[in-house]
């Protein structure tokens, strides 16, 4: 067990640039979890994949934001036309669901987004 | 709508002393419960979780947490805090149907040697 792994873990960008963070989960993980914290802020979740299937996303994920994960393992998160709100730390989580919902996640070290 | 609050944001306390961190929340049907710590430098490690049974559970490092259902609570607390406790604390729910968390804002704990 390698733990959630994240990269990169930090990116610079101007406004107005395309970014792209890659997730991987715990091996044997079926669901993966996006999340986005701000300063002072609690995790906001954003979206989740159970196997390559996205089951939710947030009200608030803007349609700059996509995510996939094409082969139920690894993840992307890509924002389109960077703005300086998007500037936060993103959070990925993986976990292994269960009948009747008993989850714990497990969370990566974050990319850190700062647009200029 | 769906939320969790936590009552103290910034929570500083000497070596020795007892800790208890206030969480509230609010979400309808069968709730699980979890405390999350930050260490400096660190990513988001699990400290603990209710999904049924006994109300009150034991977590890593002493802490322990109880749901009061009718209060619609989920106290952290551990009995004396040491230097090393210090750390930002997240609480978060999530429901049965869903695997999505939602967390409080956090209290930051820093403990005086």
């Amino acid at each position: 067990d390698t733990g959630v792994s994240q990269d990169p873990r930090h990116k610079i960008t101007k406004r107005g640039q395309n970014v792209t963070f890659r997730c991987d989960p715990i091996s044997e993980h079926n669901r993966l979890y996006w999340y986005r914290q701000t300063l002072g802020q609690g995790p906001e979740f954003l979206t989740y994949f159970q196997n390559e299937a996205q089951l939710e996303k947030s009200r608030l994920l803007s349609d700059r934001f996509s995510a996939e994960r094409p082969k139920g393992s690894f993840s992307t998160l890509e924002i389109q036309r960077t703005e300086q709100g998007d500037s936060a730390m993103y959070l990925c989580a993986s976990s292994s669901s269960n009948v009747g919902g008993l989850e714990t996640q497990y969370f990566g070290p974050g990319t850190r987004l700062l647009v200029l | 709508a769906q939320s969790v609050s936590q009552h103290n944001h910034h929570v500083i306390l000497s070596e020795a002393a007892s800790l208890e961190l206030g969480c509230n929340y609010s979400y309808g049907g069968t709730v699980n419960l979890f405390w999350y710590v930050q260490y400096p430098g660190q990513h988001l490690q699990l400290l603990l979780k209710y999904f049924s049974g006994d109300p009150l559970v034991k977590g890593i490092k002493g802490f322990e947490a109880e749901f009061i259902k009718s209060k619609f609570s989920f106290n952290l607390r551990k009995p004396s805090v040491q230097w090393s406790d210090t750390a930002e604390y997240f609480c978060a729910v999530t429901g049965s149907n869903t695997g999505k968390l939602i967390f409080g804002q956090g209290t930051t704990l820093q403990v005086k040697p």
